[in-house]
């Protein structure tokens, strides 16, 4: 199957700096990915939608403000959290669709661990 | 509102079989997911039922009832690797963007 990295897999940061997140598809180009954020023992909630070439679409309640997307390439999408605080500490993953498999499949990155001290 | 829920937790004996469920609400459907991820890991896809049935593959299958918004997950002769979490889900508007449910924890002892 198709690959998804991110980077970093693990990052501590002060509260109020910004921290970026690249997620890259590895072997297969990728006009939209996704972005989720995961709290612990809870489920993957959506947070946006990657765009190649236009503005992200968000979920509602996740502000574009603090969760800066930039899709700037077909195997490149980033999520920059922008003065960051301890309730951002969250393990935020990336995906990208499986194209035109027609089962709904979604590659997703590894993930990358956020600690907001 | 969109939602699909599933137990939290699920315990099962090594080699037993372990059914996991999953109902929904949507205003529109166009399938059901399942994805396994291990703890600190990335969910990894199992299966898709785009119509009523049992679908499947190796030692899991995925049934879906569409009348009923229900489906589930079966786990044949479990596995201690296979104690993870597995998330139903559903395509929003089309094949693309995603909703997971709210996730059971397969806990598989020996």
């Amino acid at each position: 199957g198709a690959v998804v990295s991110q980077h970093p897999s693990r990052v501590i940061c002060k509260s109020g700096t910004s921290v970026k997140i690249e997620c890259r598809s590895l072997d297969f180009q990728a006009t939209t990915m996704f972005w989720y954020r995961q709290f612990p023992k809870q489920s993957l909630m959506l947070m946006a939608t990657s765009n190649e070439g236009s503005k992200a679409t968000y979920e509602q309640g996740v502000e574009k403000d603090k969760f800066l997307i930039n899709h700037a390439s077909l195997t490149l999408s980033t999520l920059t959290v922008t003065s960051a605080h301890p309730e951002d500490s969250s393990f935020y993953i990336c995906s990208a669709p499986a194209g035109t498999s027609g089962n709904n499949e979604q590659f997703f990155g590894p993930g990358t661990r956020l600690t907001v001290l | 509102g969109q939602s699909l829920e599933q137990p939290s937790e699920v315990t099962a004996v090594e080699g037993a079989i372990v059914q996991i469920n999953c109902t929904y609400q949507t205003s529109g459907f166009y399938g059901l997911s399942w994805y396994q991820q291990h703890d600190g890991g990335a969910p990894t896809f199992l299966s898709y039922n785009a119509l009523d049935g049992l679908e499947e593959t190796g030692r899991f299958s995925s049934f879906l009832s569409r009348s009923d918004s229900y489906g589930y997950l079966l786990l044949q002769e479990l596995q201690m690797k296979d104690s993870a979490s597995y998330f139903c889900a559903y395509p929003r508007g089309g094949y693309q963007k995603v909703t997971f449910g709210t996730g059971t924890k397969l806990q598989v002892i020996p």
